[in-house]
């Protein structure tokens, strides 16, 4: 157990809806990281926050928003949901999002979109 | 732009026998390179991380990864494989400064009994 905790573990729903991940990282940590991982495009990071703002930005769509709250959990929303969406969304935190910081993951929520 | 390329997507390996995971990256700098293991189900949990000095690095779980700078690899290592090592195995690079992993397409690592 990593100590991060993701909600939900499973999320079916249809095209065109919009979703919302929840991510609350290790007890300490200020830095979540979130990635997307499906079959035809791996594992790619979309985004990180530290400490409630953006810090770094990866291959995350428009239709894509995410925040960190002040008591340092995270939301990524999926909006205008479409099949391709479909994946197993990972949230990661680590102490100080240094570069030179393990990140530790979440067990994931796997996304249907239908 | 940096990318890591795990060249074999599957390997099957013979209980207690040795085993080696091939990872090779680009990146124009030192890069800082790293192992993850991801069990069924689980999420991705680190093995172990290159980012100076000995080129030799131990991880937990018995690996070790030696990198190369010579052929920009970052191979992965035990000595004797357990059935409970049966998982997906993913490189990655994190470029200087930033924590934006990139991530090879993964090794599913297979064990027969």
């Amino acid at each position: 157990d990593s100590g991060v905790t993701q909600t939900p573990k499973h999320l079916i729903t249809a095209t065109g809806q919009r979703v919302t991940l929840r991510c609350s990282p290790r007890s300490g940590d200020l830095s979540v990281y979130w990635y997307q991982q499906s079959l035809d495009q791996g594992l790619q990071f979309l985004i990180q926050y530290y400490n409630g703002e953006e810090r770094a930005k990866g291959n995350i769509l428009e239709r894509f928003s995410a925040q960190q709250f002040p008591d340092l959990h995270s939301e990524l929303n999926l909006s205008s949901l479409e099949l391709g969406d479909s994946a197993l969304y990972f949230c990661a935190s680590s102490s100080s999002g240094d570069h030179t910081d393990t990140q530790y993951f979440g067990p994931g929520t796997r996304l249907t979109v239908l | 732009a940096q990318s890591v390329t795990q060249p074999d997507i599957h390997i099957t390996v013979s209980e207690g026998a040795s085993l080696e995971l091939r990872c090779n990256y680009s990146y124009g700098a030192t890069p800082y390179l790293f192992w993850y293991v991801q069990s069924p189900g689980q999420g991705l949990q680190l093995l172990l991380k290159y980012f100076s000095g000995d080129t030799l690095v131990q991880g937990i779980k018995g690996f070790e990864a030696e990198f190369k700078r010579s052929q920009s690899s970052f191979n992965l290592r035990k000595p004797s494989v357990h059935w409970s090592d049966a998982a997906e195995y993913f490189c990655a690079v994190g470029p200087t400064g930033f924590q934006k992993l990139v991530f090879g397409t993964g090794t599913r690592l297979l064990v027969s009994p």
